[in-house]
């Protein structure tokens, strides 16, 4: 069964900090792999994703994230936070791609940025 | 504006009762999941609709049911109402051809609190 493992529960950062959010997925065959956002009183955004390709992938406002296969890792990072990316944010799995059509998430990390 | 309207936003039911909630997926959508988020916990799948009929379940008891309807929106229903219920329901909508080609657009959420 696939399962979703973020690091962090709570982040707190001054702006301009970078970020980095771990996530970590258990999984052993094809995977799509996401960043969803979801800002205070917002809905669930997604923020990037991984189908396949280039392990680097770049979103929205200015979030990257890195998949090592090796490592069944996807985490999250940015430069250079904004007071504006106070939000909570969840990584989630899709495994084995086909006919399977459910997202598996991690429980969420909420980032504070303060400014 | 999420695309994804659910209806009612908030709701409060006693043990024991039955629930229906409410999804219009985004414009050009043909695909509904439903999602339960319990406090403190990423959104978990309940079920996908698409062409009216359940096309993959997660792990929650037949006391979760659902219908989507011709114009692609759906019913969430839940039966025999636990406090374990409580949770946050989120709907999102996708085209049929899947997560890996179609991400997920989430709704709002209805908040429903069972006493």
């Amino acid at each position: 069964a696939q399962s979703v493992s973020q690091h962090n529960h709570h982040v707190i950062l001054s702006e301009a900090a970078s970020l980095e959010l771990g996530c970590n997925y258990s999984y052993g065959g094809t995977v799509n792999l996401f960043w969803y956002v979801q800002y205070p009183g917002q809905h669930l955004q997604l923020l990037l994703k991984y189908f396949s390709g280039d392990p680097l992938v770049k979103g929205i406002k200015g979030f990257e994230a890195e998949f090592i296969k090796s490592k069944f890792s996807f985490n999250l990072r940015k430069p250079s936070v904004q007071w504006s990316d106070t939000a909570e944010y969840f990584c989630a799995v899709n495994a084995g791609g086909g006919s399977n059509y459910k997202l598996t998430f991690g429980k969420g990390t909420l980032l504070t940025v303060n400014p | 504006d999420a695309g994804v309207t659910q209806s009612p936003t908030h709701l409060i039911k006693t043990r024991g009762q039955q629930v229906t909630l409410r999804c219009s997926p985004k414009s050009g959508h043909d695909t509904v999941s439903w999602y339960q988020q319990a406090l403190g916990q990423g959104p978990q799948f309940i079920f996908q609709y698409y062409e009216e009929e359940e096309r993959q379940r997660g792990n929650f008891p037949d006391r979760f049911s659902g219908h989507q309807f011709p114009n692609y929106s759906s019913e969430l229903n839940v039966n025999a109402l636990l406090l374990g219920d409580s949770a946050l329901y989120l709907c999102a909508s996708s085209l049929y051809r899947g997560i890996g080609t179609s991400p997920l657009h989430f709704g709002n959420g209805t908040r429903l609190t069972v006493t």
